[in-house]
């Protein structure tokens, strides 16, 4: 078993919908992130989060350290918000990410 | 400095030859971390570097895989006798400090073995 799981692996959305991505990880963690891959590789963090709720714009990431859970939501989603989403945990020294989950929006 | 910027962006090598890459942290980051990065996966770890002191290597990274951050700044890793396998694309971060500070990730050495 991975020690981040995220689910679903692939979520097509019409445009407009609310979009909720899962996160469950198995080890201690000092800080929970969510990264955002686009097509060329490059990763830009999206959120870091160690208790409660944070939210961007459209985006909203709430974390559950007792239950070892975090969601990412996408209000009123876009097709620029295709790309693939990684949840990634923050051990003692390093980072361990989940496989992604590709979301493609269609207008 | 805006940024981490990785060099080069791609990298198509014969099976059997070494390769170099570089990455340029953010300047005041002390934190240096090397991923890998195949297709439909997530990155994996493959070592960091605090200042100049490599701390941590995973058991990804095989003999022919070093990597140095000779001043404490930029960074190398090098991939000798790459293999097919050895494609994938290479993910450079860095932070300042452990815990819950921001990392900054660079774009990537995607590289092709042939």
């Amino acid at each position: 078993k991975n020690e981040v799981e995220q689910s679903p692996q692939n979520l097509t959305a019409q445009e407009g919908e609310f979009i909720t991505i899962n996160c469950s990880y198995s080890v201690g963690i000092s800080a929970l992130h969510w990264l955002q891959q686009h097509p060329g590789g490059g990763i830009v963090s999206l959120f870091m989060l160690s208790s409660g709720k944070k939210k961007h714009g459209r985006l909203i990431a709430t974390i559950n350290i007792q239950e070892k859970h975090s969601s990412l939501h996408i209000t009123a989603s876009h097709p620029r918000d295709s790309a693939v989403y990684i949840c990634a945990v923050m051990g003692n020294n390093d980072m361990r990410f989940g496989a992604g989950t590709r979301l493609t929006v269609k207008p | 400095d805006t940024g981490v910027s990785q060099d080069p962006r791609h990298k198509i090598t014969k099976r059997g030859q070494n390769v170099t890459f570089r990455c340029d942290p953010i300047s005041e980051h002390n934190r240096l971390y090397w991923y890998r990065q195949t297709l439909g996966q997530g990155p994996e770890f493959l070592t960091y570097f605090q200042n100049e002191a490599q701390l941590e290597k995973s058991r990804l990274l095989s003999d022919r895989f070093s990597a140095e951050r000779p001043k404490g700044s930029f960074s190398t890793l090098e991939i000798q006798r790459t293999e097919q396998g050895d494609s994938a694309m290479y993910l450079c971060a860095s932070s300042l400090g452990t815990g819950p500070y921001g990392y900054t990730f660079g774009s990537g050495t995607r590289l092709t073995v042939v």
